[in-house]
């Protein structure tokens, strides 16, 4: 069965204390894998697209690692802005375009 | 350009009555896909709609069903709703020429309770 995990649930930081968000997933024939950014009573914001293994994007803050098993979102020198809740999701290769969504990291920055 | 939005943004229903939600897709998009995210969850796969049928869909039970107009507006309509029909319900939008579905856009979602 596809699933996608995501570690911690929730995460404090203090602006400018950098730190990961970690996604596990397990799926047949991974197509792609797809961190979004959805603040309180918003609709997901996507940030970043990865394909295959050894691939990075980087945006801002923000840089997108993935690997066979897992992805990482780096996140450097963060600011109060940066709070939100980060979902990660895949598309698996038998899909059409649906994503399966991780539960999320809900990160907390405080000045 | 307008994004993706949706309608109503807030509802209360009770149980067993029946609820419509309208999504208008982001200019230039032809594909719908529906999502349910429940409080503390993420987003869960319903079904998605493209040239008006709909081409795949998630576990969801028949009370899930929806449509999609000619000019790619969808609605989701939920019959005999139950206490754990209460979520966020999401609309996303893509052009189907990409390969992927990369760059979903969302909408903002419609917030439903059922008491």
């Amino acid at each position: 069965e596809d699933q996608v995990t995501q570690s911690p649930e929730a995460l404090r930081l203090q602006e400018g204390e950098s730190s990961s968000l970690n996604c596990s997933y397990t799926v047949s024939g991974l197509r792609g894998l797809f961190w979004y950014r959805q603040d309180p009573g918003k609709g997901p914001e996507f940030l970043f697209t990865l394909y295959s293994a050894g691939e990075e994007k980087e945006k801002e803050r923000l840089k997108a690692t993935l690997t066979k098993k897992e992805s990482f979102l780096h996140i450097t020198a963060p600011k109060p802005e940066d709070s939100a809740t980060y979902l990660c999701a895949v598309q698996a290769g038998g899909s059409q375009g649906n994503l399966i969504f991780g539960k999320g990291t809900k990160l907390s920055v405080k000045p | 350009d307008a994004g993706v939005t949706q309608s109503p943004t807030h509802l209360i229903k009770t149980r067993g009555q029946q609820v419509t939600l309208r999504c208008s897709p982001k200019s230039g998009h032809d594909t719908v896909s529906w999502y349910q995210q429940a409080l503390g969850q993420g987003p869960q796969f319903i079904f998605q709609y493209y040239e008006e049928e709909e081409r795949q869909r998630g576990n969801f039970p028949d009370r899930f069903s929806g449509h999609q107009f000619p000019n790619y507006s969808s609605e989701l309509n939920v019959n005999a709703l139950l206490l754990g029909d209460s979520a966020l319900y999401l609309c996303a939008s893509s052009p189907r020429t990409h390969a992927t579905n990369e760059k979903l856009f969302f909408g903002s979602g419609t917030q439903l309770s059922v008491l």
